[in-house]
């Protein structure tokens, strides 16, 4: 069965400093993918996608994200990171077919002042 | 884009009971979509939900449990049905634009279920 790992469940950052969440991804074929944010008692809000296009995409709210196909990684980055973007992230991978996005565990992002 | 607005926001209910949730969609859309989020969860899809057919139902989940309706393109209700603690969560509602491996998916804002 495909799969979308996200190695952190956690990660807490100082405002000002960069932002990296990971997200791996099992491979048979060639994906969609996307990055969510889901804020406390919202619902979710799409950051960016990548659908074959450049590898290098970029989002709202300055975040950007990589495709590595070899890697089957697909990070999320952003420069300097904002009291707002505490916030619960979700790699979301769309193989194509049948029922098709399947949701990583997600990855809860602190910010400390 | 899609905007997607879900009744109630937030409910407290009691064991036994049941609860229907309603989605309402912006424009009209093929397929529709039910997810679960446990506390501290990532979602899971209950079920697709498509105008005039009955609703396709993921391992797991039952539609004498779950049932649902979809009467039109821009509407659906999920109830959830003999309700115990253990269906606290939050049911978020869902659609996709641009069907196909580009397609992304919308959200409503969930609806936050506490079961006593």
């Amino acid at each position: 069965a495909q799969s979308v790992t996200q190695l952190d469940s956690h990660v807490s950052v100082s405002e000002g400093t960069p932002v990296l969440l990971r997200c791996n991804y099992s491979s048979s074929y060639s994906p969609s993918l996307f990055w969510y944010v889901q804020h406390p008692n919202k619902g979710l809000q799409l950051l960016l996608k990548y659908t074959s296009a450049a590898t290098l995409v970029k989002g709202i709210n300055g975040f950007e994200a990589e495709f590595k196909k070899s890697e089957t990684s697909f990070h999320l980055t952003k420069p300097s990171a904002h009291m707002s973007d505490a916030a619960e992230y979700f790699c979301v991978v769309n193989w194509g077919y049948g029922q098709n996005f399947v949701f990583g565990p997600g990855t809860r992002l602190s910010v400390l002042p | 884009s899609a905007v997607i607005s879900q009744k109630p926001s937030r409910d407290i209910c009691q064991r036994g009971t049941s609860l229907t949730i309603q989605c309402q969609v912006d424009s009209q859309v093929t397929m529709m979509f039910w997810y679960r989020q446990q506390p501290g969860q990532s979602l899971t899809l209950i079920a697709t939900a498509n105008q005039g057919s009955e609703a396709t139902y993921e391992s797991g989940f039952v539609i004498d449990k779950f049932p649902i309706s979809r009467p039109n393109l821009t509407f659906s209700t999920l109830t959830v049905s003999n309700m115990s603690p253990e269906d606290s969560s939050i049911y978020l509602c869902s659609v996709e634009k641009d069907r196909g491996p580009t397609g992304e998916l919308f959200f409503g804002e969930g609806s936050r279920l506490t079961v006593l």
